[in-house]
């Protein structure tokens, strides 16, 4: 089966840099990616890493070590809009999508 | 816009009766993927449909049926429904099986079971 976990909450300072973690146990990896949801509102894709390494996107940048089964998203120059939920999904052997609960960030001025 | 479109974006009805959620994918994408998103559950994914055949299945319960069109736009049934199945409901397309270019949300249908 899947587990994906991350945690519940967070908090930072506008203009800060925070790492949110993410580590998962899964069957036949096959990817993980990392979108941002405003509440109420749609995900919407930030980043997909499917081989060991950092991929940087801007203000984002995504970490993966499929070794240890964990992921991280980092954001720079923390904005208040930055203020979401972070999802960290995992795609098993299949094509399914597995999502974890979100992180739910609250940046502060 | 995402060019995923959902309809409708609300929908309020009675335990026991069934209701039909549409999702359009983006133009070009053969991919179309339901999800499930309740306040204590998270995104839970239901199914995914690649150009009219099913291709994986989650924790979709036998009430809930989906199918995808030769037009790839996709529908959702629920039946039997229960107030538990009140959540918003998601559709996300991507342009190839293992959407490795990232799955493109639309803005889900708010179900409220009364």
């Amino acid at each position: 089966g899947q587990n994906i976990d991350q945690p519940t909450e967070m908090t930072a300072t506008e203009g800060a840099i925070v790492q949110i973690n993410c580590t998962y146990q899964t069957s036949g990896f096959n990817g993980l990616f990392w979108y941002q949801q405003h509440a109420g509102e749609a995900p919407t894709f930030l980043s997909y890493n499917v081989l060991d390494g950092l991929e940087e996107k801007g203000r984002f940048s995504s970490f993966l070590s499929r070794s240890k089964g964990y992921s991280y998203l980092l954001l720079k120059e923390l904005q208040m809009k930055d203020s979401a939920s972070y999802l960290c999904a995992v795609r098993s052997a299949g094509n399914m999508l597995t999502f974890g609960g979100g992180t739910r960030l609250m940046v502060k001025p | 816009d995402s060019g995923v479109t959902q309809t409708p974006k609300h929908l309020i009805t009675a335990t026991g009766q069934r209701v039909t959620l549409r999702c359009s994918p983006r133009s070009g994408d053969l991919s179309v993927y339901w999800y499930q998103q309740s306040l204590d559950q998270g995104l839970q994914f239901l199914i995914q449909y690649y150009n009219g055949e099913e291709r994986a299945k989650g924790n979709i319960l036998e009430r809930f049926s989906a199918q995808q069109f030769p037009d790839l736009h996709s529908e959702l049934n629920l039946s039997s429904l229960e107030l538990g199945d009140s959540a918003l409901y998601f559709c996300a397309s991507s342009g190839n099986l293992d959407g490795s270019y990232g799955y493109t949300f639309g803005s889900g249908t708010r179900l409220t079971v009364v």
